[in-house]
């Protein structure tokens, strides 16, 4: 079956750290990987979309990587701050179409 | 710029009734999305529009769910009647083709 993996857990940092985080996927061939950050009561915002031929891409203190043989997409954001803390998704999107399937999100809490 | 606007951002209504979701998408955006988030499922696709004509509804849960885009600055979602299990937080997201697209803040529906 199809799946898209982000730990459920919450991940715990100190400021100043660089948090990971991961989305796994399973049964299917993404073009592009994207990540949105969820603030409580509010939509998605975008951060970063990667396609199927990048291995990395980078946006001021963010960084996603994306391993298509691993089916794997990993989220740096260094030096973190309170203000990061937030529930982070991964979504993909396929050839010819522009519908986005969501990862169930992690949850970041940066302590000061 | 003004975002995507949704309204109401709370609905609280009794199973039976119809409920109607609105969405204001950003001027020029060419793609709208539906999306329903819970605990369990997380963040799912209901149905998109491209230049107004509904693309792909295969995510409508039941026929009990329709969605119009009557113009492109304006599309609604209807549920009728209402059951418990719609309870959810609903978001409408739009795009220019094949940009990030931009979540309204939701609307929190509630059917006792």
């Amino acid at each position: 079956s199809q799946k898209i993996e982000q730990n459920s857990e919450a991940l715990n940092i100190q400021e100043g750290k660089t948090a990971t985080l991961t989305c796994n996927y399973t049964n299917y061939s993404p073009a592009y990987l994207q990540w949105y950050r969820q603030d409580p009561g509010r939509g998605p915002v975008f951060l970063l979309l990667i396609r199927e031929n990048e291995k990395e891409k980078r946006k001021e203190r963010l960084k996603v990587t994306f391993d298509t043989t691993l089916k794997q997409s990993l989220f740096h954001i260094t030096a973190s701050q309170p203000a990061d803390s937030a529930t982070y998704l991964c979504a993909l999107s396929m050839d010819s179409s522009y519908k986005l399937i969501f990862g169930s999100g992690t949850r970041l809490l940066v302590r000061p | 710029d003004a975002g995507v606007i949704q309204s109401p951002r709370h609905e609280v209504t009794e199973m039976g009734q119809e409920v109607t979701l609105r969405c204001k998408p950003i001027s020029g955006h060419d793609y709208l999305f539906w999306y329903r988030q819970t605990m369990m499922r997380g963040l799912e696709l209901l149905i998109y529009f491209n230049n107004n004509v509904p693309i792909d509804d295969s995510g409508m849960p039941e026929d009990r769910f329709s969605a119009k885009m009557p113009n492109a600055s304006f599309s609604t979602l209807k549920i009728q009647p209402s059951e418990p299990r719609d309870s959810a937080v609903y978001f409408c997201a739009s795009s220019f083709g094949s940009e990030p697209q931009h979540f309204g803040d939701g609307t929190r529906l509630s059917i006792l």
